[in-house]
């Protein structure tokens, strides 16, 4: 399978916990974006990579969300000190433009 | 602010008749426009695009057209078939900056055999 992977599907944590996802792109793109589904929602844009160069970052990514994309290959989305507003699905990208290309998910849960 | 928007939030349609769904949009620099396809507890899955250059694009059973003095986009699926159940994001790309992709809130589709 050559698609968007992401790990892990699901993850559960306490209030007040790091967590982190890992999302490995399709592998001849460059573009990889990281967006987040609420109920009833569309996806919103959090942040994106120019292979391993953090170019843009939405308001929506507060000082506890951190990302990563070494060497400009997969990419890793930690949140620190998780609040319940966190709860969401947590989408990755990658991009043969103009279409952008989504792996399943990383469907978080915050108690 | 919701750039794009899309006002039905449910379609039911017979199997084998036209499945046509509507998409708005508010922001002018977008030069791209697309539809995804998603099921539960999966990613969203690309069908098909058009530039603002065009009105019209088509892949198969899947036609998108694009009115560009009306903000507005559809996409028209004929014959509807029951496995095309499912939600559908109207998405549009900004290309004034990271090209990232702005969504409607989905319309849900059930195909009736």
């Amino acid at each position: 399978d050559t698609g968007v992977s992401q790990d892990p599907r699901h993850k559960i944590t306490k209030r007040g916990q790091n967590v982190t996802f890992r999302c490995d792109p399709i592998s001849e793109h460059n573009r990889l974006y990281w967006y987040r589904q609420t109920l009833g929602q569309g996806p919103e844009f959090l942040t994106y990579f120019q292979n391993e160069a953090q170019l843009e970052k939405s308001r929506l990514l507060s000082d506890r969300f951190s990302a990563e994309r070494p060497k400009g290959s997969f990419s890793t989305l930690e949140i620190q000190r998780t609040e319940q507003g966190d709860s969401a699905m947590y989408l990755c990208a990658s991009s043969l433009e103009p279409a952008q290309f989504f792996g399943p998910g990383t469907r978080l849960t915050v108690l | 602010d919701q750039q794009v928007k899309q006002n039905s939030p449910s379609l039911s349609v017979q199997e084998g008749r036209i499945s046509i769904l509507n998409c708005d949009y508010t922001n002018s620099m977008f030069d791209y426009f697309l539809w995804y396809k998603k099921y539960p507890a999966e990613g969203p899955t690309f069908l098909i695009s058009i530039s603002s250059i065009k009105d019209k694009n088509e892949d198969g059973r899947f036609t998108v057209f694009l009115n560009k003095s009306a903000k507005h986009l559809s996409l028209h699926i004929v014959p509807s078939q029951p496995g095309d159940s499912a939600v559908y994001f109207c998405a549009a790309r900004d290309q004034t900056g990271a090209n990232n992709l702005f969504f409607g809130t989905g319309t849900r589709l059930t195909v009736i055999p």
